[in-house]
């Protein structure tokens, strides 16, 4: 089945520690977006790429890093810089940038202990 | 200041009762304007998208609209299933991606 798959879905995290977090898609989509979704926050754009090899900050990018080294997959990583990173993440992908649908994962769910 | 605001933040409504969900935005150059419903836990799933004033697209009980300034999300005769968290957004003449209000929260009450 085509679609977006993130993982892993729960994540734990020690202070200090830098963690990815997993999104591949087979839909042949050449955007890809992570967003992060604190309660009542909405979701909030941390990086996009349109294609591979290129990815841009978004509005809450001090932190994180990604890298888009193949079309399918667009993994984020969580810094030992991101002071809050507990939160709700979710991966998108969509055919062109903003023109059409966006496509969302599941979502996963970090935590720091 | 907010680009694209929701209201109510929360909706209670009695099965079978009817309401609207507003998503107004203050861009310019609206390019589309799109419609999610997300459950708890979970990603969100796409509903609509609509591209220009007067537009309307349907789905079930959800019939979403477009103006100028706002959209509305009309749910008629809802059912306790349709709880969840709907959210808006939109894309715009510029660089960034879609630009998401922070949603509105339905609850059915059977």
């Amino acid at each position: 089945d085509g679609g977006i798959t993130q993982s892993p879905k729960y994540l734990f995290r020690k202070e200090g520690q830098n963690v990815t977090l997993s999104c591949e898609q087979n839909l042949n989509h050449d955007a890809m977006y992570w967003y992060r979704q604190d309660p009542g926050q909405g979701l909030r754009l941390i990086y996009y790429s349109q294609i591979v090899n290129d990815f841009q900050k978004g509005d809450i990018a001090e932190g994180y890093s990604v890298s888009r080294e193949k079309k399918e997959s667009f993994p984020l990583t969580v810094t030992s810089a991101q002071k809050n990173p507990t939160a709700f993440y979710l991966c998108a992908s969509s055919m062109y940038r903003g023109l059409t649908e966006a496509f969302f994962g599941q979502g996963t769910r970090l935590t720091v202990v | 200041e907010d680009q694209v605001t929701q209201s109510p933040e929360a909706l209670r409504l009695q099965e079978g009762e009817s309401s609207s969900l507003n998503c107004s935005y203050t861009v310019s150059g609206l390019r589309g304007l799109f419609w999610y419903r997300q459950d708890p836990g979970k990603g969100p799933e796409f509903l609509f998208t609509l591209y220009s004033a007067g537009e309307e697209k349907e789905k079930e009980r959800l019939k979403a609209t477009l103006t100028k300034k706002e959209s509305f999300l009309h749910i008629t005769a809802p059912k306790p299933e349709d709880s969840a968290t709907y959210l808006c957004a939109v894309f715009y003449s510029g660089n960034t991606p879609l630009v998401f209000g922070k949603g509105t929260r339905l609850s059915v009450i059977a």
